[in-house]
């Protein structure tokens, strides 16, 4: 089983529509990320979270909002959809001090906005 | 201004050549990691290898290495003795050091490089 998870994997959704994305992790990390990937401009950071309490915009938050419901669980919701949304979403750990703090990424969830 | 920036939107190599992936960065944070992550086409993010600002030598995991250059602010990967699995996409990414920094703690990607393998 992957160690950090995101569900649902592949959503189509129209215009207007509320979504949520979940992660759950079982790496024991205290810091927690959600990042948009589009074609052609990299990865962008959207919201972080370094402890349960501590919740902070990134480069994109504009459009989203998270809840850290749990060291483990850190959620990405889409109040109203909209199709410059479309992309592929990535959550990711990590662990305060450690060596080297490389991010550890789940699997993806490809978000399409009709 | 672009933290980490890849030129190279698309590279070539033939099977079993070494390849090197450009990635500049910048930063006035003295202490500062530098990321690479490669990307297949299945999607998911792999971890290839990490250089501290610290590091008096260039990190090496097997058939991968990362030439820094401080001065330069580059951080180039190689891949020596290419095969055909390493096609994918490869993302630079940074992170700053500083605490109380606004990128304190965060990776910053770049816009990535489609390497293609040929046989």
């Amino acid at each position: 089983d992957a160690d950090v998870t995101q569900t649902p994997r592949n959503r189509i959704t129209k215009t207007g529509k509320r979504i949520m994305l979940e992660c759950s992790q079982t790496k024991g990390h205290d810091r927690m990320y959600w990042y948009r990937q589009d074609p052609g401009l990299g990865l962008q950071l959207i919201y972080y979270s370094f402890d349960v309490k501590d919740i902070n915009k990134g480069e994109i938050s504009d459009g989203y909002s998270v809840s850290r419901q749990a060291q483990a669980k850190f959620s990405l919701s889409l109040e109203s959809a909209i199709p410059n949304q479309t992309a592929l979403y990535f959550c990711a750990t990590s662990k305060t001090g450690a060596n080297t703090g490389e991010l550890f990424f789940g699997e993806g969830s490809r978000l399409t906005v009709l | 201004a672009q933290k980490i920036t890849q030129t190279q939107p698309g590279m070539f190599v033939q099977e079993k050549e070494a390849v090197t992936l450009d990635c500049t960065y910048d930063t006035s944070d003295p202490s500062y990691g530098l990321f690479w992550y490669k990307q297949p086409s299945s999607g998911e993010m792999i971890f290839l290898i990490y250089q501290g600002s610290y590091d008096q030598q260039n990190a090496t995991e097997g058939r991968y290495s990362l030439n820094f250059q401080k001065a330069r602010k580059s951080a180039n990967l190689v891949i020596s003795a290419s095969q055909l699995g390493d096609s994918a996409m490869y993302f630079c990414a940074m992170r700053e050091n500083r605490a109380g920094g606004t990128s304190y703690g965060k990776l910053t990607f770049g816009q990535g490089t489609i390497l293609t393998v040929h046989p």
